[in-house]
């Protein structure tokens, strides 16, 4: 299992709605990432997770809240969020954060509009 | 401050042309240099370079890191309709565990 798997793939929600978007992975990386990815730019890194521990959160607004219940697991609670966090939301994750030469798989995202 | 800077942002090429797409960096404590290719939704990995003048091929695609000069190069020959992206160039460093993206390449091919 090579894949990293994002749920919804589509989320429409209120300004005043609580939702979370979830992200799992099976193929014992020890490190997980959120992106957020608006049109036509790339991907800005926002939260990093080590071996289940918030190891970078990039000046990310509250609204926006990681969780890593276990090493398979990564979800971005979310709160009172704002039009222009409409964006897709990309999960990645990497092997140990500790081993040199890895590179990112990417989930194919939860494309979110918040109305 | 890390910055990663990709060149052209979009090229419009016909089907059998060669591309070459660029990447420049200025990273502290780099670690490896990736390239992928975005068309829908997630990005898909092509390759990562952490020694220079080493050339990784796969198929028509090709890419090759200099890190005196801080930068990389993707090759594409004969090119297709199929390769038409966002080819995203991204760095990670030593300190943290985090991949920088570049501002990404935009390549249609056109028939």
């Amino acid at each position: 299992d090579t894949e990293v798997t994002q749920t919804p793939k589509h989320l429409v929600m209120g300004m005043t709605n609580k939702k979370s978007l979830k992200c799992e992975q099976h193929m014992g990386h020890r490190a997980m990432y959120w992106y957020k990815q608006k049109a036509k730019k790339p991907p800005e890194l926002m939260f990093v997770y080590s071996y289940e521990k918030l190891s970078i959160n990039e000046s990310v607004p509250s609204r926006f809240s990681p969780e890593c219940p276990n090493s398979s697991l990564l979800n971005l609670h979310l709160h009172a969020l704002q039009p222009e966090d409409s964006a897709l939301y990309l999960c990645a994750s990497s092997q140990d954060p500790g081993r040199l030469n890895t590179e990112a798989f990417f989930g194919q995202g939860t494309r979110l509009t918040v109305v | 401050e890390d910055k990663v800077v990709q060149s052209p942002l979009s090229l419009v090429v016909h089907e059998g042309d060669t591309v070459t797409l660029n990447c420049s960096y200025e990273v502290t404590n780099f670690r490896s240099l990736l390239w992928y290719k975005q068309e829908k939704k997630a990005p898909t990995f092509l390759f990562m370079l952490t020694s220079s003048g080493i050339e990784k091929k796969s198929g028509r695609l090709s890419s090759i890191l200099d890190k005196k000069e801080l930068f990389s190069i993707l090759n594409i020959t004969a090119t297709q309709t199929g390769d038409s992206a966002i080819y995203l160039c991204a760095v990670q460093s030593n300190t943290g565990n985090q991949f920088y993206f570049g501002t990404g390449t935009s390549l249609t091919v056109i028939p």
